[in-house]
């Protein structure tokens, strides 16, 4: 009963280093996305994928991309890796687009130094 | 401009008491969905309520209920009796039919329950 997965739950990195955020989920959902939770600015969506092979991007897109070569992985990349990109990321499923509830990974704090 | 706004960043009630947290939300289409989302101390999210716009109804669930109001575009949660198990951070979710795939978001609201 594993729902959505993340890993790592904690990560630092330096200015320029490049990493990724796995995601899994084990409820068949079609609908992923990834969020990043700053202070005072809720969540706000980065990319989100609809189906395997289908990404798109949502509000705060830039320094990230994103890939769905499956149905149950949504793996989030930074490429290199800026201090303004630390804070907490979670990833989501759903099983409808718009309708359904998003169930949440438990979240992943970067640090970026 | 916010879509979801939730102007209480933070509230304090001592345990027992009712709570009410606000959210008002801006919208052009006339199917949409609501959301609200816990945050306990401990980092997840979860979910609690979805409501469409088609429904007017409030609801109720234990000690907690939920007041939509499309007159004046609010979402607004009551918590009666509250206690100490309900300090969170909570959101305040919106998604359009027609733009799909987005969920909209609030600052959410922290509450402190002092026991």
């Amino acid at each position: 009963n594993a729902g959505v997965t993340q890993t790592p739950k904690f990560q630092v990195l330096k200015t320029g280093q490049s990493m990724t955020l796995q995601c899994a989920q084990d409820m068949n959902h079609e609908y992923m996305s990834w969020y990043r939770q700053d202070p005072g600015m809720g969540l706000r969506l980065i990319h989100y994928s609809v189906g395997a092979g289908i990404t798109d991007q949502g509000e705060v897109p830039n320094g990230y991309n994103v890939s769905r070569s499956t149905t149950e992985d949504f793996p989030l990349r930074l490429l290199s890796a800026a201090p303004s990109q630390t804070s907490v990321y979670f990833c989501a499923s759903s099983w409808d687009f718009n309708t359904g509830e998003l169930f949440f990974g438990e979240g992943s704090r970067l640090t970026v130094l | 401009a916010q879509k979801v706004t939730q102007a209480q960043t933070e509230i304090s009630v001592v345990e027992k008491e009712d709570v009410t947290l606000d959210c008002v939300y801006e919208t052009r289409d006339t199917t949409y969905y609501l959301f609200w989302y816990k945050q306990p101390p401990s980092g997840e999210l979860v979910f609690l309520i979805r409501r469409n716009s088609f429904d007017e109804q409030n609801e109720i669930s234990g000690r907690y209920s939920w007041n939509f109001q499309k007159s004046t575009s609010s979402f607004n949660f009551t918590i009666t009796a509250s206690q100490v198990v309900d300090s969170a951070v909570y959101f305040c979710a919106l998604s359009e039919a027609r733009s799909g795939n987005q969920f909209y978001f609030g600052t959410g609201t922290s509450l402190t329950v002092i026991p």
